[in-house]
């Protein structure tokens, strides 16, 4: 069966400050990984897809099958990426596991 | 992407009265599947919606419960019976590969308060 951890339910820097949002996996097929984003009153939207290798809103993810993570990242914080943040593994049947996901805040 | 309507977006209901979400989205789509997001939790899927056919319940969850219809590729429904306080939680639908992308695309969601 799949998993999804994302370590930290809670992570808070200042504005213009690194930020990385852990994300670690297990599934023995092959995985298609997903960060999909929450602002606050709004629907779950999707973020980033690793098999897209793009930067969205400055955010990026690289698959590292070695260590089976997907760690989100983004150079300098905005306040407006102050979300929730969910990883999400989906398998060629569409079923998805979703970590519980960790909410950022961006400090002004 | 596809365009997902759920309904009702909110509801307030009864301890031991049912409910019917709809999900209507603007394309067909093969996948398509209902969540739970519990206060302060993630989402945990529910099932998986076949047209033309029986749901497939995760574990935990089972049809007597969570009644789902799939009549078409387009639309699908979600009935929680007989409620607790404990059903309190949002619902979501999701689509998967709608117009060929690889992703999920979710509903608004419907917020259930049960009282």
């Amino acid at each position: 069966a799949q998993r999804v951890t994302q370590p930290e339910k809670l992570l808070s820097v200042f504005k213009g400050a690194p930020v990385e949002l852990k994300c670690n996996y297990s599934y023995s097929g092959s995985p298609e990984l997903f960060w999909y984003v929450q602002y606050s009153r709004q629907r779950l939207q999707l973020l980033l897809r690793h098999i897209s290798r793009e930067s969205i809103k400055g955010f990026t993810a690289d698959l590292n099958k070695g260590e089976t993570s997907f760690h989100l990242k983004k150079p300098f914080a905005q306040e407006e990426d102050s979300a929730m943040y969910y990883c999400a593994l989906v398998t060629n049947a569409g079923k998805s596991t979703f970590g519980d996901g960790t909410t950022l805040t961006v400090k002004p | 992407s596809a365009v997902i309507s759920q309904k009702p977006s909110r509801d307030i209901c009864q301890r031991g009265t049912s409910l019917t979400i709809q999900c209507q989205v603007d394309s067909q789509v093969t996948m398509m599947f209902w969540y739970r997001q519990q206060p302060g939790q993630s989402l945990t899927l529910i099932a998986t919606a076949n047209q033309g056919s029986e749901a497939t319940y995760e574990s935990g969850f089972v049809i007597d419960k969570f009644p789902i219809s799939r009549p078409n590729l387009t639309f699908s429904t979600l009935t929680v019976s007989n409620m607790s306080p404990e059903d309190s939680s949002i619902y979501l639908c999701s689509v998967y590969r709608a117009s060929g992308a690889n992703v999920l695309t979710f509903g608004a969601g419907s917020r259930l308060t049960v009282l």
